[in-house]
């Protein structure tokens, strides 16, 4: 069955450092999704892909966290500098097709586990 | 802005006992509901997707159901086992196709 791919699982950083995340999505899945959950929340979207483009980056703190989806298949999610308060699971998703098409059930990954250190 | 909550935050029941999770959201324009499990440390599991046309689904021992008018939805777990022990996640989606999540019911079932 396929399955949406995250590295690495687990990250120990210090404050002030660069950590980087990846993640491939099922074959195929043109939306691609970046959540993070803080311990006992449920969670929050940072960033949505169509293909290659950005569709929604409303909750993305941009002066540290940058995304990019370049050949509209597998996805890096970075920030630098790292904060305390960046720590967290940080969740990728994917779902079939685009907004309006009716084939937007959301698969998810294992998660990346960020420790800040 | 839309905003889901979920009751209870944590249940601990014996096993063999049916179960109510109750989902409640602000906004009644959403697309559909899912509902996930997620198990500690790891990432979520798809249970049931409801459309916004939709009443209820089912899968095995789980059924959900939803009432947009009233901006509620339920997952019903008939028979509990240890092993459904697991946060279970209650997310509405718009039609941006952005989830919105509640913060989660932490289920212990104990033999």
């Amino acid at each position: 069955e396929a399955e949406v791919a995250q590295s690495p699982r687990y990250k120990i950083t210090e404050k002030s450092q660069a950590v980087a995340f990846w993640c491939d999505p099922i074959s195929g899945h043109a939306t691609l999704y970046w959540y993070r959950q803080i311990l006992g929340q449920g969670p929050e979207l940072l960033v949505q892909f169509q293909d290659e483009s950005v569709v929604d980056d409303s909750q993305l703190p941009k002066d540290r966290f940058s995304a990019e989806r370049l050949k509209g298949v597998d996805s890096t999610l970075k920030i630098q500098p790292a904060e305390l308060g960046d720590s967290a699971m940080y969740l990728c998703a994917s779902s079939p097709g685009g907004m309006g098409t009716g084939r937007n059930e959301q698969f998810f990954g294992p998660g990346t586990r960020l420790t800040v250190l | 802005k839309q905003e889901v909550t979920q009751i209870p935050a944590a249940l601990s029941v014996p096993e063999g006992e049916n179960l109510v999770l109750n989902c409640s959201f602000t906004d009644s324009a959403i697309y559909n509901l899912q509902w996930f499990r997620q198990d500690p440390g790891k990432g979520l599991t798809s249970l049931l997707l409801i459309q916004s046309s939709q009443r209820e689904q089912t899968s095995g021992r789980l059924n959900a159901s939803l009432d947009k008018s009233s901006g509620r939805s339920t997952l019903y777990i008939a028979a509990s086992q240890p092993g459904d022990s697991a946060t279970y996640l209650c997310a509405v989606q718009l039609n941006t196709d952005k989830l919105i999540f509640g913060t989660g019911t932490r289920l212990q079932v104990f033999p």
